[in-house]
């Protein structure tokens, strides 16, 4: 099975930074994937690692370390819109087409 | 392009009732996925079609929920004798094929109460 663990809630302010974090556990590991979703509507895509390190797209990046079963999304210049919940969904290789997502983190930007 | 669709977009029903829900993939994508979504809770994995392999079952909570896929494209769940707590949001999501990483796109889900 998986376990992921991600914080339930965060509030940040708008043009600050903020890093969600998301611990895992899988049988085998296959990628790590994170989605944003916007409240009343379906995810969408954000990032997807699968090697250790940052990858950087925008004002968004996520950090993979498989060793220590971590990633991290970080958000810079926050804008209101940001506003959403954040969803950490690690592949297990025994069913590489098979996401399981986290509860996912509600990010809150106050003005 | 055209992305995933789903029908219908809200769902109401009494409990005992049989319900459909429809997904519309992307054209092209060979995979699909069904998941439920229930209020604050993050996305439970129920079904995945890839090409014509038999589908992935693994998902599903019990036998009142089955689900096909037609010609390769269309899919339907279907939830028999509906309870109060199969009450959620069902999401479909598509992607060109199996594989992790490849993402998958999501329809807007059906919202589903049971009353």
């Amino acid at each position: 099975g998986q376990n992921i663990d991600q914080p339930t809630e965060m509030t940040a302010t708008e043009g600050a930074i903020v890093q969600i974090n998301c611990t895992y556990q899988t049988s085998g590991f296959n990628g790590l994937f994170w989605y944003q979703q916007h409240a009343g509507e379906a995810p969408t895509f954000l990032s997807y690692n699968v090697l250790d390190g940052l990858e950087e797209k925008g004002r968004f990046s996520s950090f993979l370390s498989r060793s220590k079963g971590y990633s991290y999304l970080l958000l810079k210049e926050l804008q209101m819109k940001d506003s959403a919940s954040y969803l950490c969904a690690p592949v297990s290789s025994g069913s590489a087409r098979q996401l399981t997502f986290g509860s996912g983190t509600q990010l809150t930007v106050l003005p | 392009g055209a992305g995933v669709s789903q029908s219908p977009s809200n769902k109401v029903t009494e409990k005992g009732k049989d319900v459909e829900l429809r997904c519309d993939p992307i054209s092209g994508h060979t995979a699909l996925y069904w998941y439920r979504q229930s209020l604050g809770q993050g996305l439970e994995f129920l079904i995945y079609f890839q090409g014509n392999s038999a589908p992935d079952k693994s998902g599903l909570p019990s036998d009142r929920f089955s689900a096909e896929r037609t010609g390769g494209s269309v899919s339907t769940l279907t939830i028999q004798r509906t309870q109060q707590e199969d009450s959620a949001v069902y999401l479909c999501a598509s992607s060109v094929a199996s594989g992790a990483q490849l993402e998958q796109y999501f329809g807007p889900g059906t919202r589903l109460t049971v009353t």
